[in-house]
């Protein structure tokens, strides 16, 4: 069983699209992540969400807008794609979300916008 | 603002011969170090986390060590199994929750 599950894993669009990756954890985690890694491998935390409630919130365009309908899972929708929206975004969970916890990450969706 | 940053950006070994990865951070109250293993398209893996200066911890041929200001991994007798990129994170104090994350040694161990 997977542990944190991401989906779509590939995702081609054209600029102007709207589109949409789900996460679903099975850990019983109360805190859900969206993490975006760009082509240097630099990974950088987007938003956090414990118990369905926003936590945090990076300098984020807010063409983004993830959504948490219960605490085992966790949506990112983006508005409006741009080229620069091109990345490797991952879902990751902790149990609490407080701080000296792991973080357990989906195995990533690749976007790339034409 | 909390900075981490891992040196060499890419290192390439022979099988057997050891070496480490370097991560330098800067960060106001630092409650944990964390390293992670990544593999080609899949997300990163949990390897140890260290909590305090002096701490080390050891999985297999890799060892993790931590001081006031960076953290090495050390990685013995690599096998080319070992290939990855290997990220360090930190939270600090301030950030309950939040990991901030270098770049990454990619790292390549031939036969």
């Amino acid at each position: 069983d997977t542990a944190v599950s991401q989906t779509p894993k590939y995702l081609v669009t054209q600029m102007g699209n709207d589109k949409s990756i789900k996460c679903e954890q099975n850990l019983g985690h109360d805190t859900m992540y969206w993490y975006k890694q760009d082509s240097k491998k630099f990974l950088k935390i987007m938003f956090s969400y414990n118990n369905k409630e926003l936590i945090i919130n990076e300098t984020v365009p807010n063409r983004f807008s993830p959504k948490s309908p219960d605490k085992a899972h966790l949506n990112l929708h983006i508005n409006s794609l741009e080229l620069g929206d091109s990345a490797v975004y991952f879902c990751a969970s902790s149990a609490q979300g407080t701080t000296n916890e792991k973080l357990f990450f989906g195995s990533g969706t690749q976007l790339s916008v034409l | 603002e909390d900075q981490v940053t891992q040196s060499p950006e890419a290192l390439r070994l022979q099988e057997g011969e050891s070496s480490s990865l370097n991560c330098s951070y800067t960060v106001s109250g630092l409650r944990g170090l964390f390293w992670y293993r990544q593999d080609p398209g899949k997300g990163p893996e949990f390897l140890f986390t260290l909590y305090s200066a002096g701490e080390e911890k050891e999985k297999e041929r890799l060892k993790a060590t931590l001081t006031k200001k960076e953290s090495f991994l050390h990685i013995t007798a690599p096998k080319p199994e070992d290939s990855a990129t290997y990220l360090c994170a930190v939270q600090a104090g301030t950030n309950a929750g939040k990991s901030t994350f270098g770049d990454g040694t990619t790292l390549t161990v031939k036969p």
